[in-house]
């Protein structure tokens, strides 16, 4: 199956500086890539949808200036969280798809970010 | 405003006990269909999908999930759970006119072996 790849695992950070986050799809191209993030005993929430050689897209309520992303090429996204503060500690989650939407969507494992 | 709703939090089950996890959304439109479950430890996954036909989708290991449209529901069956099955099944539903995809709030089961 299709794998999805995500760097780092676990980040700890100092508020105030930025973190980065990379997905990579590793035996398909993504023609979009989806990033999620989830609160504990919670569900996901979509933050954004990006396609590649495009501007994501960011769900209301979402800071794009915040939550920078980044989808340069079709195996590659990037989530940047700029002036990280200790609200942004959360379990980021990105996923793939291999087609504009509407099909299935193959997940990453995962980011824990930790802003003290 | 589109939602899923997954009607069970938390499900404790002995192994060999029958499963039923309840899914409803509320978009009116065409939509595609999927069960994802997250075993500890690991990455969520796809169990099974529906796009269209036939609405009893077979998945993986023993899974199945009935689309009744009349009802807006995607209930996940499985007639005889295993202590493997101890997961978090999420529900989520695309509406295939906007591709954005709606999470259930997932629902935690746990088999006693």
């Amino acid at each position: 199956g299709a794998v999805v790849s995500q760097h780092p695992s676990r980040v700890i950070c100092k508020s105030g500086t930025s973190v980065k986050i990379e997905c990579r799809s590793l035996d398909f191209q993504a023609t979009t890539m989806f990033w999620y993030r989830q609160f504990p005993k919670q569900s996901l929430m979509l933050m954004a949808t990006s396609n590649e050689g495009s501007k994501a897209t960011y769900e209301q309520g979402v800071e794009k200036d915040k939550f920078l992303i980044n989808h340069a090429s079709l195996t590659l996204s990037t989530l940047t969280v700029t002036s990280a503060h200790p609200e942004d500690s959360s379990f980021y989650i990105c996923s793939a798809s291999g087609l504009a939407g509407g099909e299935t969507q193959y997940f990453g494992p995962g980011t824990r970010l930790l802003v003290l | 405003a589109q939602s899923v709703s997954q009607h069970n939090h938390h499900v404790i089950l002995s192994e060999a006990a029958s499963l039923e996890l309840g899914c409803n959304y509320s978009y009116g439109g065409t939509v595609n269909l999927f069960w994802y479950v997250q075993y500890p430890g690991q990455h969520l996954q796809l169990l099974l999908k529906y796009f269209s036909g036939d609405p009893l989708v077979k998945g993986i290991k023993g899974f199945e999930a009935e689309f009744i449209k009349s009802k807006f529901s995607f209930n996940l069956r499985k007639p005889s759970v295993q202590w493997s099955d101890t997961a978090e099944y999420f529900c989520a539903v695309i509406n295939t006119g906007g591709f954005k995809t709606i999470f259930g709030a997932g629902t935690r089961l746990f088999v006693k072996a």
